[in-house]
Protein backbone atom coordinates (compact mmCIF):
# COMPACT_ATOMS: atom_id res chain seq x y z
CA UNK A 1 0.00 0.00 0.00
CA UNK A 2 0.86 3.48 0.10
CA UNK A 3 3.54 4.83 1.94
CA UNK A 4 3.44 8.31 1.12
CA UNK A 5 0.57 10.15 0.64
CA UNK A 6 -0.78 14.07 0.69
CA UNK A 7 -3.49 15.52 2.29
CA UNK A 8 -4.56 18.38 -0.56
CA UNK A 9 -3.98 18.08 -4.60
CA UNK A 10 -4.52 21.40 -5.41
CA UNK A 11 -3.20 24.11 -3.80
CA UNK A 12 -4.02 27.50 -4.65
CA UNK A 13 -1.88 30.80 -3.50
CA UNK A 14 -1.76 34.37 -3.50
CA UNK A 15 1.20 35.80 -5.45
CA UNK A 16 3.52 36.86 -3.03
CA UNK A 17 2.16 35.08 0.03
CA UNK A 18 3.62 32.12 1.82
CA UNK A 19 2.60 28.27 0.81
CA UNK A 20 2.58 25.18 3.34
CA UNK A 21 1.98 22.02 1.71
CA UNK A 22 1.86 19.01 3.29
CA UNK A 23 2.38 15.57 3.56
CA UNK A 24 1.84 12.78 5.50
CA UNK A 25 4.20 9.13 5.34
CA UNK A 26 3.02 5.86 7.04
CA UNK A 27 6.24 4.02 7.27
CA UNK A 28 8.11 4.75 10.71
CA UNK A 29 11.07 3.27 9.70
CA UNK A 30 11.47 6.27 7.05
CA UNK A 31 14.78 8.46 7.42
CA UNK A 32 15.48 10.55 4.81
CA UNK A 33 13.06 12.51 3.41
CA UNK A 34 13.35 14.85 0.00
CA UNK A 35 10.61 17.70 -1.67
CA UNK A 36 11.02 17.78 -5.50
CA UNK A 37 9.03 20.05 -7.67
CA UNK A 38 8.01 18.73 -11.14
CA UNK A 39 7.28 21.24 -13.87
CA UNK A 40 5.51 20.48 -16.60
CA UNK A 41 7.16 18.32 -19.46
CA UNK A 42 10.13 18.18 -16.82
CA UNK A 43 11.60 15.85 -14.40
CA UNK A 44 11.86 16.01 -10.84
CA UNK A 45 13.87 18.84 -9.24
CA UNK A 46 15.44 18.38 -6.22
CA UNK A 47 14.51 21.42 -3.24
CA UNK A 48 15.28 20.15 -0.30
CA UNK A 49 15.72 17.16 2.02
CA UNK A 50 15.90 16.09 5.67
CA UNK A 51 16.98 13.38 7.71
CA UNK A 52 14.81 11.92 10.56
CA UNK A 53 17.54 13.34 12.97
CA UNK A 54 15.97 16.93 12.68
CA UNK A 55 12.88 18.44 12.79
CA UNK A 56 13.61 21.39 10.27
CA UNK A 57 15.73 22.24 7.86
CA UNK A 58 15.68 26.05 5.37
CA UNK A 59 17.05 26.92 2.02
CA UNK A 60 16.42 29.45 -0.16
CA UNK A 61 12.67 30.70 0.36
CA UNK A 62 12.09 26.74 1.52
CA UNK A 63 11.86 25.28 4.58
CA UNK A 64 10.94 22.07 5.47
CA UNK A 65 9.52 20.56 8.90
CA UNK A 66 9.12 16.97 9.74
CA UNK A 67 7.18 15.73 12.90
CA UNK A 68 7.87 12.09 13.49
CA UNK A 69 5.78 11.66 16.08
CA UNK A 70 2.47 11.73 13.64
CA UNK A 71 4.36 11.55 10.44
CA UNK A 72 3.99 14.29 8.56
CA UNK A 73 5.97 16.47 6.39
CA UNK A 74 6.01 19.30 5.06
CA UNK A 75 6.94 21.96 3.05
CA UNK A 76 6.79 26.18 3.63
CA UNK A 77 7.55 28.29 0.49
CA UNK A 78 7.89 31.76 1.20
CA UNK A 79 6.56 34.69 -0.58
CA UNK A 80 5.49 32.41 -3.58
CA UNK A 81 6.84 33.65 -7.16
CA UNK A 82 5.11 32.91 -10.69
CA UNK A 83 7.70 30.22 -11.35
CA UNK A 84 7.03 28.40 -7.79
CA UNK A 85 3.80 26.88 -10.06
CA UNK A 86 4.25 23.45 -10.22
CA UNK A 87 3.77 19.99 -8.86
CA UNK A 88 5.50 19.19 -5.61
CA UNK A 89 6.04 15.61 -4.20
CA UNK A 90 7.07 14.62 -1.22
CA UNK A 91 9.61 10.93 -0.65
CA UNK A 92 10.61 8.74 1.92
CA UNK A 93 13.14 6.18 1.86
CA UNK A 94 11.20 3.63 4.04
CA UNK A 95 14.49 2.88 5.45
CA UNK A 96 15.80 1.78 2.35
CA UNK A 97 19.56 2.30 1.17
CA UNK A 98 18.63 1.73 -2.73
CA UNK A 99 15.60 3.56 -3.54
CA UNK A 100 12.89 6.82 -3.25
CA UNK A 101 9.24 6.28 -3.15
CA UNK A 102 7.02 9.09 -4.09
CA UNK A 103 4.08 10.58 -2.71
CA UNK A 104 1.16 11.25 -5.31
CA UNK A 105 1.87 15.44 -5.53
CA UNK A 106 0.10 18.38 -5.17
CA UNK A 107 -0.41 20.95 -7.65
CA UNK A 108 0.61 24.61 -6.88
CA UNK A 109 -1.19 27.21 -8.60
CA UNK A 110 -0.08 30.86 -7.93
CA UNK A 111 -3.18 33.44 -8.47
CA UNK A 112 -1.81 37.14 -9.40
CA UNK B 1 25.99 22.14 -13.37
CA UNK B 2 26.21 18.69 -14.34
CA UNK B 3 22.68 17.17 -15.44
CA UNK B 4 21.21 13.62 -16.16
CA UNK B 5 20.69 13.62 -20.10
CA UNK B 6 17.95 11.22 -21.61
CA UNK B 7 17.59 10.11 -25.37
CA UNK B 8 14.80 10.47 -26.73
CA UNK B 9 12.55 12.36 -25.01
CA UNK B 10 9.71 10.85 -27.22
CA UNK B 11 9.53 7.58 -28.74
CA UNK B 12 6.36 5.90 -30.51
CA UNK B 13 6.01 2.00 -30.69
CA UNK B 14 3.95 -0.48 -31.87
CA UNK B 15 2.67 -3.19 -29.26
CA UNK B 16 4.98 -5.76 -28.83
CA UNK B 17 8.33 -4.26 -29.83
CA UNK B 18 11.11 -3.71 -28.07
CA UNK B 19 12.00 -0.67 -27.16
CA UNK B 20 15.43 1.14 -25.41
CA UNK B 21 15.53 4.50 -23.50
CA UNK B 22 18.80 5.75 -23.10
CA UNK B 23 20.60 7.78 -20.60
CA UNK B 24 24.03 9.29 -19.33
CA UNK B 25 24.04 9.79 -15.43
CA UNK B 26 26.35 12.38 -14.15
CA UNK B 27 29.55 11.78 -14.44
CA UNK B 28 30.92 10.87 -10.78
CA UNK B 29 27.51 9.10 -9.63
CA UNK B 30 27.54 5.56 -8.53
CA UNK B 31 23.91 4.95 -8.29
CA UNK B 32 21.17 4.69 -11.09
CA UNK B 33 17.76 4.59 -11.17
CA UNK B 34 14.79 4.38 -13.18
CA UNK B 35 11.58 5.53 -12.56
CA UNK B 36 8.02 6.24 -14.39
CA UNK B 37 4.98 8.84 -14.17
CA UNK B 38 1.57 7.76 -15.90
CA UNK B 39 -0.10 10.98 -16.74
CA UNK B 40 -1.10 12.29 -14.02
CA UNK B 41 -0.08 10.11 -11.30
CA UNK B 42 2.83 9.63 -9.24
CA UNK B 43 6.62 9.21 -9.77
CA UNK B 44 6.76 5.17 -9.56
CA UNK B 45 10.12 3.43 -8.99
CA UNK B 46 11.32 0.81 -11.35
CA UNK B 47 14.46 -0.21 -10.43
CA UNK B 48 18.07 0.86 -8.66
CA UNK B 49 21.47 -0.50 -10.28
CA UNK B 50 24.91 -0.44 -8.63
CA UNK B 51 28.10 -1.83 -9.10
CA UNK B 52 26.93 -3.30 -12.61
CA UNK B 53 23.93 -4.91 -10.84
CA UNK B 54 20.71 -4.57 -10.08
CA UNK B 55 20.18 -3.79 -6.33
CA UNK B 56 16.24 -3.50 -6.02
CA UNK B 57 13.16 -3.43 -8.28
CA UNK B 58 9.94 -3.36 -8.04
CA UNK B 59 6.61 -5.16 -9.17
CA UNK B 60 6.44 -3.17 -12.42
CA UNK B 61 9.73 -4.62 -13.23
CA UNK B 62 8.88 -7.71 -14.49
CA UNK B 63 10.77 -10.35 -17.24
CA UNK B 64 9.75 -7.90 -19.71
CA UNK B 65 12.38 -5.06 -18.70
CA UNK B 66 16.09 -4.78 -18.31
CA UNK B 67 18.91 -2.43 -17.53
CA UNK B 68 22.49 -2.23 -18.74
CA UNK B 69 25.03 -0.28 -18.39
CA UNK B 70 27.02 -0.58 -21.59
CA UNK B 71 30.36 1.37 -21.14
CA UNK B 72 30.94 3.93 -18.73
CA UNK B 73 28.63 6.73 -19.48
CA UNK B 74 25.27 5.29 -20.51
CA UNK B 75 22.98 3.71 -18.61
CA UNK B 76 19.53 1.84 -20.45
CA UNK B 77 16.32 0.30 -19.97
CA UNK B 78 14.79 -2.20 -22.19
CA UNK B 79 11.49 -2.94 -22.24
CA UNK B 80 11.56 -6.46 -24.52
CA UNK B 81 8.03 -6.59 -25.78
CA UNK B 82 5.99 -3.31 -24.76
CA UNK B 83 2.16 -3.42 -23.92
CA UNK B 84 -0.20 -0.74 -24.40
CA UNK B 85 -0.17 0.09 -20.58
CA UNK B 86 3.95 0.62 -20.70
CA UNK B 87 3.03 3.85 -21.83
CA UNK B 88 4.66 6.61 -19.25
CA UNK B 89 6.95 9.11 -18.86
CA UNK B 90 10.45 7.02 -17.98
CA UNK B 91 12.45 9.15 -15.68
CA UNK B 92 16.33 8.14 -15.29
CA UNK B 93 18.28 8.90 -12.01
CA UNK B 94 21.62 9.10 -10.94
CA UNK B 95 22.92 9.43 -7.27
CA UNK B 96 26.69 10.34 -6.21
CA UNK B 97 25.81 8.29 -2.79
CA UNK B 98 22.97 5.30 -2.28
CA UNK B 99 19.32 6.84 -2.98
CA UNK B 100 18.14 6.08 0.16
CA UNK B 101 20.45 8.92 2.33
CA UNK B 102 21.23 10.93 -0.91
CA UNK B 103 19.10 13.18 -3.58
CA UNK B 104 18.71 11.70 -6.29
CA UNK B 105 19.04 13.84 -9.83
CA UNK B 106 16.39 13.47 -12.51
CA UNK B 107 16.58 13.57 -16.05
CA UNK B 108 13.40 15.03 -18.47
CA UNK B 109 12.67 12.08 -19.39
CA UNK B 110 11.34 9.62 -22.32
CA UNK B 111 7.76 10.10 -23.51
CA UNK B 112 6.67 6.47 -24.25
CA UNK B 113 3.81 6.09 -26.25
CA UNK B 114 2.11 1.84 -27.51
CA UNK B 115 0.06 1.91 -29.75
Amino acid sequence: GESVGLHLPTLSVQEGDNSIINCAYSNSASDYFIWYKQESGKGPQFIIDIRSNMDKRQGQRVTVLLNKTVKHLSLQIAATQPGDSAVYFCAENGNRDDKIIFGKGTRLHILP
Amino acid sequence: EPEVTQTPSHQVTQMGQEVILRCVPISNHLYFYWYRQILGQKVEFLVSFYNNEISEKSEIFDDQFSVERPDGSNFTLKIRSTKLEDSAMYFCASSEGSGGSEKLFFGSGTQLSVL
